[in-house]
């Protein structure tokens, strides 16, 4: 069975300062992609990054690193230079890569930037 | 490019009455995704196309639940009667699935937020 992994429902962080938002997942599958989505209050999902699993390198995308410890099964996202607008709810998700893209998500961790 | 289009955004009935949720995906885009939110916790998928062939709704409640995508462009799922558990986010989700060159990454719309009374 698939599962993902959150384990910090809130989290503070200081404006500026950088947080890391832990995820751990569990797959039998030798090939998977690994995501993290921003739900703000408004509602809408945005993707963030994603990691491969065959992926050499972690992952960055601006402020945002992946650190992939594939050993682990960790995905933890790394938010760099916190701002008030990165308030939200984060999810990490995973999906397969065989038969299909069947994404399961985490129960999210809100995240809360204090100015 | 135009994104994931739901309607209604918000829809509020009384219990045991029929309700329906429109989903178009972006263009191109070969799977669809329902997922149901509720509050505070993550995305629970409901079910999935592969154009129009759901390939996955083993989470789908089929006594009251249904989905169709007849000609694997839009969706529609309905629920039939609503029950007051079924209060919730009903999310539509899009992805181009081509085998090593696609990630898999969703394209979400903005969400059918269900109130039932």
């Amino acid at each position: 069975a698939q599962k993902i992994t959150q384990t910090q429902p809130g989290m503070f962080v200081q404006e500026k300062e950088a947080v890391t938002l832990d995820c751990t997942y569990d797959t039998s599958d030798p090939s998977y992609g690994l995501f993290w989505y921003k739900q703000p209050s408004s509602g809408e999902m945005i993707f963030l990054i994603y990691q491969g699993s065959y992926d050499q390198q972690n992952a960055t995308e601006g402020r945002y690193s992946l650190n992939f410890q594939k050993a682990r099964k960790s995905a933890n996202l790394v938010i760099s230079a916190s701002q008030l607008g990165d308030s939200a709810m984060y999810f990490c998700a995973m999906s397969p890569k065989t038969g299909g893209f069947k994404t399961i998500f985490g129960a999210g961790t809100r995240l809360f930037v204090k100015a | 490019e135009a994104g994931v289009v739901q309607s209604p955004r918000y829809k509020i009935i009384e219990k045991k009455q029929p309700v329906a949720f429109w989903c178009n995906p972006i263009s191109g885009h070969n799977t669809l995704y329902w997922y149901l939110q509720n509050l505070g916790q993550g995305p629970e998928l409901l079910i999935r196309y592969e154009n129009e062939e759901a390939v996955d709704d083993s989470q789908l409640p089929k006594d009251r639940f249904s989905a169709e995508r007849l000609k694997g462009v839009d969706s529609t799922l309905k629920i039939q009667p609503a029950e007051l558990g079924d209060s919730a986010v009903y999310l539509c989700a899009s992805s181009s699935y081509r085998q090593g060159a696609d990630t898999g990454e969703l394209f979400f719309g903005e969400g059918s937020r269900l109130t039932v009374l």
